[in-house]
């Protein structure tokens, strides 16, 4: 069966520091990838989208980067933070248009 | 474009129903429908494709009227395990999901 894991569950990062999330997805090959970021109480936002390695599609401008070095596994980065990139980052995947997306379990990061 | 949901919130007894609708401005090609829980990833209820197709399991269910370019999601007989966020998807192209802003969902014993 397939799972996804995401990591860390929670963060608490300076502003000025760099961050890296990752994303791994088992049980599958060649899935969509992608980062959501929602805020405390607000909806879900597209931040990126992969269809396959090294395939990023980048939906808001912001100071955030995507990367997917393997089929399998999608990284969101940022060089600096910023205290709007506080939020709870959501990684998902599927792999028919048919089915729904699934989420991992989310990372919650605190930019002070 | 961001689908429109209504009502943005709901408070239910245990046992009543409840109806969560979902429009959007484009034409769609389908609509999915997940239920987040407080702290929690959203969780993946149903899709419905293009063909105006009503779905459900339990006593959930949603139908898809394309040429409204609306969806409703239907809960009959509401449990305690029902309380949530709920969030419609529209496709924004090729499989990228654009969710609306949310219905927050409590049921009270």
């Amino acid at each position: 069966s397939q799972t996804i894991h995401q990591w860390p569950a929670t963060l608490v990062q300076p502003v000025g520091s760099p961050l890296s999330l990752e994303c791994t997805v088992e049980g599958t090959s060649n899935p969509n990838l992608y980062w959501y970021r929602q805020a405390a109480g607000r909806g879900l936002q597209l931040l990126f989208y992969s269809v396959g390695i090294g395939q990023i599609s980048s939906e808001v401008p912001q100071n955030l980067s995507a990367s997917r070095p393997q089929d399998r596994q999608f990284i969101l980065s940022s060089k600096k933070l910023l205290l709007s990139d506080s939020g709870f980052y959501l990684c998902a995947w599927s792999d028919d248009r048919s089915y729904g997306y699934t989420f991992g379990s989310g990372t919650r990061l605190t930019v002070v | 474009q961001q689908p429109v949901q209504s009502p943005q919130a709901v408070i239910l007894r245990e046992g009543e129903d409840a109806v969560i609708n979902c429009s959007s401005s484009k034409a769609l090609y389908s609509v999915h429908w997940y239920r987040q829980k407080h702290g929690e990833a959203p969780v993946f209820l149903m899709i419905l494709l293009k063909g105006g197709e009503q779905k459900g399991h339990d006593k959930i269910s949603a139908s898809f009227n394309e040429k409204k370019q609306q969806s409703s999601l239907y809960l009959t007989a509401s449990q305690l395990s029902y309380s949530g966020t709920y969030f419609c998807g529209t496709e924004k192209g090729a499989q990228k999901l654009v969710f609306g802003q949310g219905t927050r969902l409590t049921i009270n014993p």
